[in-house]
């Protein structure tokens, strides 16, 4: 049974850092990329940051560039999100997902679907 | 970046109606396009991939079409448990990989 399972989330002051994990099973983790993808209160699905079944072809979005870093460790099955200098506005609930489908090439990636999802871990960023 | 338009925001809908929401991309992403379902305080569910293709185990009155750049969720006939927040996501390039900003589907 395939199992995704995130933990670390909780409060933080703004500037603080945090992270965050997911733990897999029931597949070959070392053979998929893995997403990291949040969701501020109320708001819409807002993708942070990929990393490939290898651990290269990392990528992460433009509002946390810089500030936040996507890692694996394959021998533990665990996905992390390194969260350094938090903004409020960094405030979600954290989901990580499997990369299912698709391919990376010359920097880009190209027809994946995010599958499955694991149950979020909720990240307040607040004094 | 590509950016992906959903409509309605919202709709009410009664048990039985057929459902339509729709996708639109903001320039040619072949049939990189994916749906999701979110039900309040879940995490979102794949319900459809490359545009037509249902996941394993959503059931058949869900479907996918696509003409040019514009995208088509159906759900012909909404039962209880399809009340939820429906997402769109291109996968035609990235990084980013974007989503729509959601369609939530309603009781009349």
């Amino acid at each position: 049974q395939v199992q995704l399972v995130e933990s670390g989330g909780g409060v933080v002051q703004p500037g603080g850092s945090l992270r965050l994990s997911c733990a897999v099973s029931g597949f070959p983790f070392n053979s998929y990329g893995m997403h990291w993808v949040r969701q501020a209160p109320g708001k819409g699905l807002e993708w942070v940051a990929f990393i490939g079944h290898d651990g290269n072809n990392g990528y992460h979005a433009d509002s946390v560039k810089g500030r936040f870093t996507i890692s694996r460790d394959t021998p533990r099955n665990t996905l992390y999100l390194q969260m350094n200098s938090l903004r409020a506005e960094d405030t979600a609930v954290y989901y990580c997902a499997r990369s299912t489908g698709g391919y990376c090439s010359g920097g880009h990636c190209y027809r994946d679907w995010f599958d499955p999802w694991g149950q979020g871990t909720l990240v307040t960023v607040s004094s | 970046d590509i950016q992906m338009t959903q409509s309605p925001s919202s709709l009410s809908a009664s048990v039985g109606d057929r459902v339509t929401i729709t996708c639109r991309a903001s320039q040619s992403i072949s049939n990189y396009l994916n749906w999701y379902q979110q039900k309040p305080g879940k995490a979102p569910k794949l319900l459809i991939y490359t545009a037509s293709s249902l996941q394993s185990g959503v059931p058949s009155r869900f479907s996918g079409s696509e003409s040019g750049t514009d995208f088509t969720l159906t759900i012909t006939s909404l039962q209880p448990e399809d009340f939820a927040t429906y997402y769109c996501q291109q996968t035609y390039s990235a990084p980013p990989w974007t989503f729509g900003q959601g369609t939530k589907v309603e009781i009349k």
